[in-house]
């Protein structure tokens, strides 16, 4: 099973808004409505922010959403803030199995 | 509090064993599928395993299958991860996490596992 894809890295200024992609196949992105993303500061084990493509996970900012069409997924982060800086990484149900993108480091 | 915890890495020689452990509290461990997910330092997450809630369903990545093996006890409410012949490539963080219809969606602190002679 070959990672999602996305873009090794972003970047934003405070107050901008960005968009990372996530792009599968039609054996995982595009079969399942079973996506998620995670944010990952250094050292730290990853936190989901997104499940089931579009539900912000609780305790999260309504500056992240989550979208797709068809064998891809993105996550959109308005309002960019300081502490958004991080790694980000999405997921996807294969059927059998899970796989991850490679990651997207953001820069604020 | 709802969290897990990992315990059991540290250093193994090549081709030697490893048992993971990821203590569950908080939650009704045995409603859940499980995974395990490792992560080379300063590299991205990789799906290693996943278990149903009585442990008799499991899947495993292509790179681990043979080698390692999930299993749960939920009288222990306790994740486990056996790992044989493990490779220098093995050597990663492993995060066990709960299941959300393949989605991860709470994650352990992590423990390192270190393959190195």
């Amino acid at each position: 099973q070959s990672a999602l894809t996305q873009p090794a890295s972003v970047s934003g200024s405070p107050g901008q808004s960005i968009t990372i992609s996530c792009t599968g196949t039609s054996s995982d992105v595009g079969a399942y409505n079973y996506v998620s993303w995670y944010q990952q500061h250094p050292g730290k084990a990853p936190k989901l922010i997104i499940y089931d493509v579009t539900n912000r996970s609780s305790g999260i900012s309504n500056r992240f959403s989550g979208s797709k069409s068809v064998n891809t997924a993105s996550l959109t982060i308005s309002g960019l803030q300081a502490e958004d800086e991080a790694d980000y990484y999405c997921s996807s149900y294969t059927g059998r199995g899970t796989v991850f993108g490679g990651g997207t480091k953001l820069t604020v | 509090e709802v969290q897990l915890v990992e315990s059991g890495g540290g250093l193994v020689q090549p081709g030697g064993s490893l048992r993971l452990s990821c203590a569950a509290s908080g939650f009704p461990f045995s409603s859940f599928w499980m995974h395990w997910v490792r992560q080379v330092p300063g590299r991205g997450l990789v799906w290693v395993s996943r278990i149903n809630i009585d442990g008799s369903g499991t899947t495993y990545a292509d790179s681990v299958k043979g080698r390692f093996t999930i299993s749960r006890d939920n009288a222990k409410n306790t994740l486990y991860l056996q790992m044989n012949s493990l490779r220098a490539e093995d050597t990663a963080v492993y995060y066990c996490a709960r299941d959300h219809y393949g989605q991860a969606t709470l994650w352990g602190q992590g423990t390192m596992v270190t393959v190195s002679s």
